[in-house]
């Protein structure tokens, strides 16, 4: 069975300070991982994904994630946060049935 | 180009009715998806469609169903509602498995803005 932790319900940083949001991930099988970012009354959108290519990834927005397989990690990473990143995180498994697992999800508040 | 549509965009039913949500794919997407996410969690998977064919899934009641239509478009029904399946329901598209560069395959789906059923 797969499945993902998110470590943190809520993280607060201020603007221009690193953004990090951690996810702990759980499959029987060679994983998929993603990073979904929903705006409030907005859709859900791709941020980045990991395809067992390079073990760190780049996505959109400055954001970053890398895959670490000893500790069965995916955290996600911002060098500088802006205050249009304040929006609600998700971290999701994808095993070899393609079902996606989501994580509860890390809202993101952003101080000026 | 069109992305996913959902509609209606918002719903509202009482306890026992019966409600059909639909879903329009990403032109050349041959797979659709739905979930549900409750206020304050992530999405649940509900269905998974390919090519008219049921290919997952997960752990809902009896009262779900889904279909998908020979233009890939999908109808998501949700029988005897309960005050419990308020949500907002969202549907997603992808092309079906997708080969990685190292060779390892993935699945990258596409939303919905959703429906936002509410059961009172």
């Amino acid at each position: 069975a797969q499945s993902v932790t998110q470590l943190d319900s809520h993280v607060s940083v201020s603007e221009g300070t690193p953004v990090l949001l951690r996810c702990n991930y759980s499959s029987s099988y060679s994983p998929s991982l993603f990073w979904y970012v929903q705006h409030p009354n907005k859709g859900l959108q791709l941020l980045l994904k990991y395809t067992s290519a390079a073990t760190l990834v780049k996505g959109i927005n400055g954001f970053e994630a890398e895959f670490k397989k000893s500790e069965t990690s995916f955290h996600l990473t911002k060098p500088s946060a802006h205050m249009s990143d304040a929006a609600e995180y998700f971290c999701v498994v994808s095993d070899q049935f393609e079902d996606m697992r989501f994580g509860a999800g890390t809202r993101l508040t952003v101080k000026p | 180009d069109a992305g996913v549509t959902q509609s209606p965009t918002h719903l509202i039913k009482t306890r026992g009715q019966h409600v059909t949500l639909r879903c329009s794919p990403i032109s050349g997407h041959k797979s659709v998806s739905w979930y549900q996410q409750v206020l304050g969690q992530g999405p649940q998977f509900i269905f998974q469609y390919y090519e008219k064919e049921e290919r997952g899934r997960g752990n809902f009641p009896d009262r779900f169903s889904a279909r998908q239509f020979p233009n890939y478009s999908s109808e998501l029904n949700v029988n005897a509602l309960l005050l419990g399946d308020s949500a907002l329901y969202l549907c997603a598209s992808s092309l079906g498995k997708v080969m990685g560069i190292a060779g390892g395959s993935y699945n990258e789906q596409f939303f919905g803005p959703g429906t936002r059923l509410t059961v009172l």
